[in-house]
């Protein structure tokens, strides 16, 4: 089944407390993405990639890193997370550019920074 | 600038009842792609519909349809005869070339069905 698995669904977590937040396609996709849903702005890109080892920032990039070691996975990294990193978070992936075949979401992981 | 409006942040209504939700958006591109997802209480996005900008035509599946106008810029959606498993946060979105294929959500419209 092709699907975007996102790990953990659910995380609470300390201030300054490093974290990682996994994402793996199984569908050989190149493009694959990060956002951040926030109540009253919807979803905002956090980073995105085009392929292995070719990542860059989105619209909402600080305070987060990512990785493509793998073309199939594409980890989000909090080094030193805040409050205001409190979010719901999705991977994303998609074959296309285009927009002719639609991304692939993850289910989400719901992240609490105290 | 891209952008996508969803006026309405919350709608209720009584089951059985007809519900449009509003999506306006801007691009300067002549090609894009429009998308509507439904995220249910659970969390997950659920992928609804996608429509290329060259193709104006209505549509419909089972209870749901849309109505897509380049001339004021909007892409709404209307449910049939609500259910309460209609009750969900829809999201439209405009799809955009650059940055890895980026999804330009709007706010978001919850709607809340009530039996």
């Amino acid at each position: 089944e092709a699907q975007v698995t996102q790990n953990p669904r659910y995380l609470i977590t300390v201030t300054g407390k490093k974290l990682t937040v996994t994402c793996s396609q199984n569908m050989n996709h190149e493009y694959m993405s990060w956002y951040r849903q926030d109540p009253g702005l919807g979803l905002r890109q956090i980073y995105y990639s085009m392929n292995v080892e070719v990542t860059d920032k989105g619209d909402v990039p600080e305070g987060y890193k990512v990785s493509r070691k793998e073309k199939r996975n594409f980890p989000l990294i909090l080094e030193s997370p805040s409050p205001n990193q409190t979010s719901l978070y999705f991977c994303a992936s998609s074959s296309d550019l285009s927009g002719h075949t639609e991304a692939f979401f993850g289910q989400g992981t719901r992240l609490t920074v105290v | 600038a891209q952008k996508v409006t969803q006026a309405q942040t919350e709608i209720s209504v009584v089951e059985k009842e007809d519900v449009t939700l509003d999506c306006v958006y801007e691009t300067r591109d002549t090609t894009y792609y429009l998308f509507w997802y439904k995220q249910p209480p659970s969390g997950e996005l659920v992928f609804l519909i996608r429509r290329n900008s060259f193709d104006e035509q209505n549509e419909i599946s089972g209870r749901y349809s849309w109505n897509f106008q380049k001339s004021t810029s909007s892409f709404n959606f209307t449910i049939t005869a609500s259910q309460v498993v209609d009750s969900a946060v829809y999201f439209c979105a405009l799809h955009i070339y650059n940055q890895g294929g980026k999804l330009i959500f709007g706010q978001g419209t919850e709607l809340s069905v009530k039996p």
